[in-house]
């Protein structure tokens, strides 16, 4: 399943809400998982199942979506999310969207 | 504590074989299922294969006649061998606990960059 994730690259202001999208080529039935990478380090898991934080995430992050389309948000954004973030679906099998790298405008 | 840490060559060379390791501590690799992903330098996330907790393995199929992944549950390592390999089987090489066959990866190791050059 082809996972797209706009934009690409995506520059935002301390305290601004962001919100960054990934749309799977068909139906994934919610299963979707968001990661944040920094430089260097492993992805982290932030979201799964679509909307469900994972323990130890802060509550400004959340997810949202249905069917084929879903979104990452961070309420209010702070200077250690600049990352580049990267959706998942396991519905069937499990595929990579090609990521949205977050910077400080 | 859930740990995963890889350990393999920096560099191979082309046609040769990738062998690498991840020792987990923390849970068994008989109670959970553990992912290999790979991410070429600067690009995206690609799966691998897994070994489920039972012990079967699933391959990506793009790369499934190269591929062999293996355990030793008496010393809870995975490990994950990739032949022929070539320049763009270059990048960051990941294992990763999953929660349940099929799911997201709640735990990852470190990584290790491994660079396929002459």
């Amino acid at each position: 399943i082809q996972m797209t994730q706009s934009p690409s690259l995506l520059s935002a202001s301390v305290g601004d809400r962001v919100t960054l999208s990934c749309k799977a080529g068909q139906n994934i039935n919610n299963y979707l998982a968001w990661y944040q990478q920094k430089l260097g380090e492993a992805p982290k898991l932030l979201i799964y199942n679509a909307n469900s934080l994972q323990t130890g995430i802060p509550s400004r992050f959340s997810g949202s979506g249905s069917g084929t389309d879903y979104t990452l948000t961070i309420s209010s954004l702070q200077p250690e999310d600049v990352a580049t973030y990267f959706c998942q679906q396991y519905n069937s099998w499990t595929t990579f969207g090609g990521g949205t790298k977050l910077e400080l405008k | 504590q859930v740990r995963l840490k890889e350990s393999g060559p920096r560099l191979v060379q082309p046609s040769q074989t990738l062998s690498v390791t991840c020792t987990v501590s923390g849970f068994s690799v008989t109670s959970y299922h553990v992912s290999w992903v790979r991410q070429p330098p600067g690009k995206g996330l690609e799966w691998v294969g897994a070994i489920w907790k039972g012990g079967s393995t699933d391959y990506n199929s793009a790369l499934k006649s190269r591929l062999s992944i293996s355990r030793d549950t008496s010393k809870n390592q995975v490990f994950l061998k990739m032949n022929s390999l070539q320049t763009d089987d270059t990048g960051t090489y990941y294992c990763a606990k999953q929660k349940y066959s099929g799911a997201y990866f709640d735990y990852w190791g470190q990584g290790v960059m491994v660079t396929v050059s002459s």
